[in-house]
């Protein structure tokens, strides 16, 4: 079984629009959680950390559910420029990432 | 500050062949994450070094190797190469001690193998 897992999607989705991912893992003692942004043909970059209480960072918000072991994004207002690959990513006890197939996303105009 | 950078970035060997891919971490980072990404899929990762030694390893056979030097920059080593081997691979480093622990990428080393 994967450590992390995610739906890859495409989601397609309007300008505008509000968009949710969604990712579970497997070891209960992960450690800590990511999500990455993946353009194509390009390195991921750090999106944003996520913590138990949850939290925002502008149109996005991450939660985490640890009874779950249950992760979430959420875009609000979805941009162009939002069309990427969003990875889900958990580290384990020897501080190692994971990271999930990731998730497709397209802003249509 | 400076970045993550990996070389070369795009390389074409044969079956059978060697290959070594080179890391520079990020300023201020000690350790050095290794990831294979093949198309559609999420980056796997093949190993970490830390104080140059190797610190966790993931489902990948013994021909992938890899070492880490004084400055902290890293190589990967992948011996009789495979079709399958031909990939994206991605070099991140990091901060192992007190503090927030984030990986940073470089630009990947884009490998086919024919």
């Amino acid at each position: 079984r994967k450590e992390v897992e995610q739906d890859p999607g495409p989601f397609n989705v309007p300008e505008g629009a509000t968009v949710a991912f969604n990712c579970t893992y497997s070891n209960s003692a992960s450690q800590s959680f990511f999500w990455y942004r993946q353009d194509c043909r390009k390195e991921p970059k750090l999106l944003m950390s996520v913590y138990s209480s949850g939290n925002e960072d502008g149109r996005f918000t991450a939660q985490l559910n640890r009874a779950s072991q249950y992760i979430s994004l959420l875009i609000r207002d979805s941009k162009l420029s939002d069309s990427a690959t969003y990875l889900c990513v958990g580290t384990n006890t020897g501080n190692q990432f994971y990271f999930g197939t990731g998730t497709s996303l397209t802003v249509i105009p | 500050e400076t970045g993550v950078t990996q070389s070369p970035t795009h390389l074409i060997k044969t079956r059978g062949q060697q290959v070594t891919l080179r890391c520079s971490s990020q300023s201020g980072h000690n350790t050095v994450s290794w990831y294979q990404q093949a198309l559609g899929q999420g980056p796997q990762f093949i190993f970490q070094y830390y104080r140059e030694e190797e610190n966790g390893r993931g489902n990948f056979p013994p021909r992938f190797s890899g070492l880490q030097f004084p400055n902290y920059s890293s190589e990967l080593n992948v011996n009789a190469l495979e079709l399958d081997d031909s990939a994206l691979y991605l070099c991140a480093s990091s901060w192992t001690g007190a503090g927030a622990n984030v990986l940073t990428f470089g630009a990947g080393s884009r490998l086919t193998v024919l």
